[in-house]
């Protein structure tokens, strides 16, 4: 059946990086695009950044564009989103989503949480 | 700035319908925003109601339809039941790649 889990989160001091990881399985990864979706503690769920299936497209939320790049390895069914300058507001639960046709997001990992303070 | 505007909270009778709305700051909510409605439970991650306005994915019961409501687009729970006590996002699509989720509601069955 159809699996994303995200890994590669943590504690992270302001100013500082990390590199969060999604893997797909139980689907051609290839045919479907992705996105990064988080949400803060006791908060909503906010959109951070798209991925077309074959990685032509990328977009961002304005609140990490310049900060957050999101890629794909097809070849290994993986996501992945790398943050640098990271702000106390960054702290969240990362959840991968993906879709086919649907321009909705068809599947959801348990997600992986960042902690960004000193 | 696209804000997606949602009810903050509602509570419905079990058996009771509750229809739940997503609007647009500026503007209307239409078909071609595509929109899509998540179930999340504490702890949980969310799960698909409906895409495309009003499409079920498989293993949704009929209790949940998507429709257009005026400006603003809707989610109707019929019968509702204990379980349903979650709180409700939609998303909007904006076009190229861009989505927008509304502040969420959190619904009470009581």
């Amino acid at each position: 059946q159809v699996q994303v889990v995200e890994f590669g989160g943590g504690l992270v001091k302001p100013g500082g990086s990390l590199r969060l990881s999604c893997a797909a399985s139980g689907f051609t990864f290839s045919d479907y695009y992705m996105s990064w979706i988080r949400q803060a503690p006791g908060k909503g769920l906010e959109w951070v950044s798209y991925i077309s299936s074959r990685g032509s497209i990328i977009k961002y939320a304005d609140s990490v564009k310049g900060r957050f790049t999101i890629s794909r390895d097809n070849a290994k069914n993986s996501l992945y989103l790398q943050m640098n300058s990271l702000r106390a507001e960054d702290t969240a639960m990362y959840h991968c989503a993906g879709g086919y046709n649907s321009h909705a997001f068809d599947f959801w990992g348990q997600g992986t949480m960042v902690t960004v303070s000193s | 700035q696209t804000v997606v505007t949602q009810e903050p909270s509602f509570s419905v009778s079990p058996g009771g319908t509750v229809t739940l709305t997503c609007g647009l700051s500026s503007g209307s909510v239409s078909a071609s925003h595509y929109p899509s409605w998540y179930q999340q439970t504490p702890g949980q991650s969310p799960r698909t109601l409906i895409y495309n306005t009003n499409t079920r994915p498989s293993g949704v019961p009929d209790r949940f339809s998507g429709s257009i409501l005026g400006n603003k687009v809707a989610l109707t729970i019929t019968g509702a039941q204990a379980d349903d006590e979650s709180d409700y996002y939609c998303v909007l699509y904006m076009g190229s790649g861009i989505w927008v989720f509304g502040g969420g509601t959190k619904l009470t069955v009581l």
